[in-house]
């Protein structure tokens, strides 16, 4: 089956610091990709769609200069979270629907990053 | 707008007796529905999906859940609950092939044994 990879799986910054998250689709191409935030105990909230080759497309209320999105191939999606601080401590977690074929372009979830900040 | 609601934010179940984790749904035109299922600090696995077709839909490790268009519900349901279910279920629902996939807020399932 379809595999999506993030890489790390927890990171621990310092306030004021900037941290890169990976999203890669490991034997598939995802020309969309999307980014959610979760907070502990609740439901995930999309924060931005990551499109190959344009921009992000980011949902109402999210900070876009503070989230930077870059979807570099078919395979890789990055999330920067520049600047962070200890209110954007959070699980993030990355999908990539495989958009092959006449499928139900189904999404497939990454294992989830940890950020924290101190 | 698109929506999904489950009304329990946990349920409780004797391993062995079944379970219903609620659902329902708002969504313009035919719905795409989906139940994930969370282990604590890890993404979501997906259990099972409803497209088009036969109304009861079966999916992963024995769970299984039927579409009720008049009532706007997706129930996803297992015959005998096992301890191993204990964990966080998510409804989601998309209004389209390609459209955005939206979370109802996640019900804890809790197995006792």
């Amino acid at each position: 089956g379809a595999v999506v990879s993030q890489h790390p799986s927890r990171v621990i910054c310092k306030s004021g610091t900037s941290v890169k998250i990976e999203c890669r689709s490991l034997d598939f191409q995802a020309t969309t990709m999307f980014w959610y935030r979760q907070f502990p105990k609740q439901s995930l909230m999309l924060m931005a769609t990551s499109n190959e080759g344009s921009k992000a497309t980011y949902e109402q209320g999210v900070e876009k200069d503070k989230f930077l999105i870059n979807h570099a191939s078919l395979t890789l999606s990055t999330l920067t979270v520049t600047s962070a601080h200890p209110e954007d401590s959070s699980f993030y977690i990355c999908s990539a629907p495989d958009s092959t074929g006449t499928g139900t372009y189904e999404q497939y979830f990454g294992p989830g990053t940890r950020l924290t900040v101190t | 707008a698109q929506s999904v609601a489950q009304p329990e934010d946990q349920v409780n179940v004797a391993e062995g007796n079944p379970l219903t984790v609620k659902c329902t749904y708002s969504v313009s035109g035919n719905p795409y529905l989906f139940w994930y299922v969370q282990y604590p600090n890890r993404g979501l696995q997906f259990l099972l999906k409803y497209i088009t077709g036969d109304n009861l839909v079966k999916g992963s490790y024995g769970f299984e859940a039927e579409f009720n268009k008049s009532q706007t519900s997706f129930h996803l349901k297992k015959p005998s609950a096992l301890v191993s279910d204990s964990a966080l279920y998510f409804c989601a629902v998309r209004a389209s092939r390609q459209g955005k996939l939206i979370f109802g807020q996640g019900t804890t399932l809790q197995v006792k044994p």
